[in-house]
């Protein structure tokens, strides 16, 4: 089946430097990816939807100058939390959108967990 | 905008069936799908249905879609102490349009 591969999987970093996300479609390529961010016992919150060669869609709240986004390939979206602190610290998942073959719509990374201190 | 609505807490002993209920209010919803999230992991896909389908089974998975009532559950047989997750029910209308999830049910098994 589809696999998305994201990295890392966990990271700490002191407060107001950048942390880059990677989320890779192994054997599919994906037009569309979504990041999420997830907050301890609650569901997936959309941060932006981002396309391959354009710019990424940001959803409401979600800053676009801190959370920057790069599709620059079919299969690799990255997220760069830039001047990161405490309060950005979460859960954050990718998601991939492919069809056919074995793929059916929409596959999750394994999360990032980023601790800011 | 659309919502998707899931019971928070499950719990069932080890042995039998577990069922988990999530309804949505997108009429024109044509994807859904259930994955399981374990602690400190990813979702995981667990199976998926179209508007167009009623009924689809896969081993332990049962999944039935009332689409007049907006209604999707997800049946687990045989629940095991492994199945002790939190569920999310998630649609969305197009294929690359973002899903729309619920908030999840955590399921307790009872060994």
């Amino acid at each position: 089946g589809a696999v998305v591969s994201q990295h890392p999987s966990r990271v700490i970093c002191k407060s107001g430097t950048s942390v880059k996300i990677e989320c890779r479609s192994l054997d599919f390529q994906a037009t569309t990816m979504f990041w999420y961010r997830q907050f301890p016992k609650q569901s997936l919150m959309l941060m932006a939807t981002s396309n391959e060669g354009s710019k990424a869609t940001y959803e409401q709240g979600v800053e676009k100058d801190k959370f920057l986004i790069n599709h620059a390939s079919l299969t690799l979206s990255t997220l760069t939390v830039t001047s990161a602190h405490p309060e950005d610290s979460s859960f954050y998942i990718c998601s991939a959108a492919g069809w056919g073959g074995d793929n059916y719509g929409y596959t999750f990374g394994s999360g990032t967990r980023l601790t800011v201190v | 905008g659309e919502d998707v609505e899931q019971s928070l807490f499950l719990s069932v002993r080890e042995g039998d069936s577990s069922v988990i209920n999530c309804t949505y209010t997108d009429s024109s919803s044509t994807y859904l799908y259930w994955y399981k999230q374990e602690p400190g992991a990813g979702l995981q896909l667990l199976t998926y249905i179209f508007s167009n389908m009623d009924m689809k089974q896969d081993q332990r998975l049962t999944v039935l879609l009332n689409k007049k009532d907006k209604h999707l559950s997800l049946r687990i047989a045989d629940t095991q102490t492994g199945d002790s997750a939190i569920y999310f029910c998630a649609e969305t209308n197009s294929g690359n349009t973002p899903l729309v999830f619920g908030k999840g049910t955590r399921l307790s098994v009872i060994a």
